[in-house]
């Protein structure tokens, strides 16, 4: 079967780094995608990785390592805002999007 | 502001009522999605729509019916809804269906009494 395992919740302190795993396996890639989705809102768009390496877009980064099955979600200068559910989700070989369950991240003062 | 609107945003309903909940997506784009979101679980996948034709059915019950009259607009029909099917139903958008970012709508809390 597909499987995305991501930690359940995770808690940071403001002007920190915090580092999100997700860890995959599905028939086939084409892309993994995060996602941020404060409580009671749209899931919004963050990054798109299909390629190793390390991607920055600000004061978030995401990595991806194919070989290994493995992406992070790094961010950096953590502000309250930032509380916030992180999805990951994997593009399969059928071009369905597979999704984690999210990480809820609690930000504290 | 994603640019895909959703309405109601809440809805509380028994399980003899039909009701509907509505998307709309101002971003020209051509295929549209449902998904069932519930606490603590991974998104699920319900209908896609590409160029209002719909191509994936993920073994939904029928008591959820799809309507996609053009690109811009997909409904969710639903009638004899069970308790278990309390959730936040999200609609979502991208410009070719499996290709492409999907942009997401606020979703419609819904609670099944």
């Amino acid at each position: 079967g597909q499987n995305i395992d991501q930690p359940t919740e995770m808690t940071a302190t403001e002007g920190a780094i915090v580092q999100i795993n997700c860890t995959y396996q599905t028939s086939g890639f084409n892309g993994l995608f995060w996602y941020q989705q404060h409580a009671g809102e749209a899931p919004t768009f963050l990054s798109y990785n299909v390629l190793d390496g390390l991607e920055e877009k600000g004061r978030f980064s995401s990595f991806l390592s194919r070989s290994k099955g493995y992406s992070y979600l790094l961010l950096k200068e953590l502000q309250m805002k930032d509380s916030a559910s992180y999805l990951c989700a994997v593009m399969d070989s059928n071009y369905q999007l597979i999704w984690g369950a999210g990480t809820k991240l609690i930000i504290k003062p | 502001e994603t640019g895909v609107t959703q309405t109601p945003r809440h809805l509380v309903m028994g399980m003899t009522n039909k009701k509907s909940l509505k998307c709309e997506q101002h971003l020209g784009h051509n295929a549209m999605y449902w998904y069932k979101q519930s606490a603590k679980k991974p998104l699920e996948l319900m209908f896609v729509y590409n160029f209002k034709e719909q191509t994936e059915n993920n073994s939904v019950p029928s008591r959820f019916s799809p309507e996609c009259p053009n690109s811009s607009h997909l409904f969710l029909h639903l009638h004899t809804l069970q308790p278990e099917d309390s959730a936040l139903y999200l609609c979502a958008s991208s410009r070719l269906a499996g290709e492409e970012t999907q942009y997401f709508g606020p979703g419609t809390r819904l609670l099944v009494l």
